[in-house]
């Protein structure tokens, strides 16, 4: 059983169209997260919700916009795809806000 | 805020070998914690050991230790026994009571047998 999913794993896609990346835990976990790396691995936070609620938002574009239906997912909408964009974009999880990380397995996006 | 400071790009070693890898942080949050993580070529961030800031015991995990000195803003790791497995990307981590993680640059372990 997969603990984070994402999906898709791989997405590519043009300049200035507008893509969704959609996460689930099945760990039961009360906060999310996503990160992105860039291409020399430099990994940042973007986001954090606890129990549907925005506790970290970083900064970061307002094309990005994360949106939490229940506990259980977060997923991440961005408008307006730009080159710069093209990264891996990864959904974490954890018990409580100081618990250890569990991450999914990564979304590669490339914007064309 | 959080800083950290990988200073190892690259770092190798002998199978069977042990290794150590070094961090150096600084933060403003009295309360935090401390991680570090792999990210072998299949790109999957795996956890490998978690440290309170507030426990003055260091944090073993099987054949990882890390060597907290608190006063110092030092995290090491050590792995013992080397196995090709261990052959990945490392990043240090501190992490607020928020949850918050703050990655190094990282540091790429190289294990020949």
């Amino acid at each position: 059983d997969t603990a984070v999913s994402q999906t898709p794993k791989y997405l590519v896609t043009q300049m200035g169209n507008d893509k969704s990346i959609k996460c689930e835990q099945n760990l039961g976990h009360d906060t999310m997260y996503w990160y992105k790396q860039d291409s020399k691995k430099f990994l940042k936070i973007m986001f954090s919700y606890n129990n549907k609620e925005l506790i970290i938002n970083e900064t970061v574009p307002n094309r990005f916009s994360p949106k939490s239906p229940d506990k259980a997912h977060l997923n991440l909408h961005i408008n307006s795809l730009e080159l710069g964009d093209s990264a891996v974009y990864f959904c974490a999880s954890s018990q409580e806000t100081a618990y250890e990380q569990y991450f999914g397995p990564g979304t590669r996006l490339t914007v064309t | 805020a959080q800083t950290v400071t990988q200073s190892q790009p690259e770092m190798s070693v002998q199978e069977a070998e042990t290794v150590t890898l070094s961090c150096t942080y600084d933060t403003s949050e009295s309360d935090y914690y401390l991680f570090w993580y792999k990210q072998p070529p299949s790109r999957q961030m795996i956890l490998v050991i978690r440290q309170e800031a507030y426990k003055q015991q260091n944090a073993t995990e099987n054949r990882f230790s890390v060597n907290f000195q608190k006063a110092a803003k030092s995290f090491s790791l050590k792995i013992s026994d080397s196995q090709l497995g261990d052959a990945a990307m490392y990043f240090c981590a501190p992490g607020t009571s928020y949850g918050k993680l703050t990655f190094g640059q990282g540091t790429i372990l190289t294990v020949h047998p």
